[in-house]
C-alpha cells in the first residue's frame, strides 16, 4: 500500500530553520514528492518537488528559503529564516500508476 | 496568469447528485492532466480523481469509485466532476488541480480556490 507518513506537528522559532519530513512506504522509496503549503483558511499552494535522485525544484514565486533534501525513503522540506507567514499546514504528495497520494500533513507553528 | 476557478458546489441531500466545474485559464489546458482533490472540514487533503490530457485515462480514489465521474472539455478549457449517490462523508471543499509536466515528474502545481459541497438532510 502506497502511504506517505508525516509528523502531525512541528514548531520552531522566528528566524530559525526547520526540517519537515515525509516518509515513503516500503516499496516506494524511489518516488518523488511534491510539497504543498496551506495557510489558514486558504487553498493549498505548490512549494517544491523533491526527487529521490537529488534534483529538487521550487514552484513559481517560491522563496529560496525553501529547499529540499532526500535520504533513503525520506523527502525533506527545509525552511530557513522562518517568518510568521510560514505558519501553515504542509502536505507531501506523490504520484504513481493509477494513484495520487497525500501525507496526513504537518502543522508548523512559528514561535 | 495561470488560474483555476471551481464552481457548482452547494447543499445537497444524501443520495443526491451534483456536478462541479473548473474553468482553466492562462495555460494550454489541453496539454495537462488534471485532478480533483477534496478536504473534509478540519481534515487533510484527499485525492479524488485524475484525467489525462486527452481523456483517455481516468483514475479514481477508492471512496468514490463507481459514484463519481471525471471528464473534461478541452475546447472549453473546462474540467468536471459528476458526483452521484452523495454521502454525508463527501462533505468538504473540492479543489481542481493541474498535474505538473516538469522534467522531474508530477505533483499538483496549480490549485483552484475550491468549491464547498455540503451533503446533509
Amino acid at each position: 500500500q502506497f502511504v506517505l507518513s508525516q509528523s502531525p506537528s512541528a514548531s520552531a522559532s522566528l528566524g530559525a530553520s526547520v526540517n519537515l519530513s515525509c516518509t515513503l512506504s516500503s516499496g516506494h522509496s524511489g518516488y518523488s514528492v511534491a510539497w504543498l503549503q496551506q495557510r489558514p483558511q486558504k487553498g493549498p499552494r505548490f512549494v517544491m518537488r523533491v526527487t529521490g535522485y537529488g534534483r529538487h525544484s521550487r514552484g513559481d514565486g517560491i522563496s529560496d528559503r525553501f529547499s529540499g533534501f532526500n535520504s533513503g525513503a525520506e523527502r525533506f522540506l527545509i525552511i530557513s529564516s522562518l517568518q510568521s507567514e510560514d505558519e501553515a499546514d504542509y502536505y507531501c504528495q506523490a504520484w504513481g500508476a493509477g494513484r495520487r497520494v497525500f501525507g496526513g500533513g504537518t502543522r508548523l507553528t512559528v514561535l | 496568469e495561470v488560474q483555476l476557478l471551481e464552481s457548482g458546489g452547494g447543499l445537497v441531500q444524501p443520495g443526491g447528485s451534483l456536478r462541479l466545474s473548473c474553468a482553466a485559464s492562462g495555460f494550454s489546458f489541453s496539454d495537462y492532466g488534471m485532478n480533483w482533490v477534496r478536504q473534509a472540514p478540519g481534515k487533510g487533503l484527499e485525492w479524488v480523481s485524475y484525467v489525462d490530457s486527452s481523456s483517455i485515462t481516468t483514475y479514481y480514489g477508492d471512496s468514490v469509485t463507481g459514484r463519481f465521474t471525471i471528464s473534461r472539455d478541452n475546447a472549453k478549457n473546462s474540467l468536471f466532476l459528476q458526483m452521484n449517490s452523495l454521502r454525508d462523508e463527501d462533505t468538504g471543499v473540492f479543489y481542481c488541480t493541474r498535474e505538473s509536466r516538469h522534467l522531474d515528474g508530477g505533483g499538483m502545481d496549480v490549485w483552484g480556490q475550491g468549491t464547498t459541497v455540503i451533503v446533509s438532510s
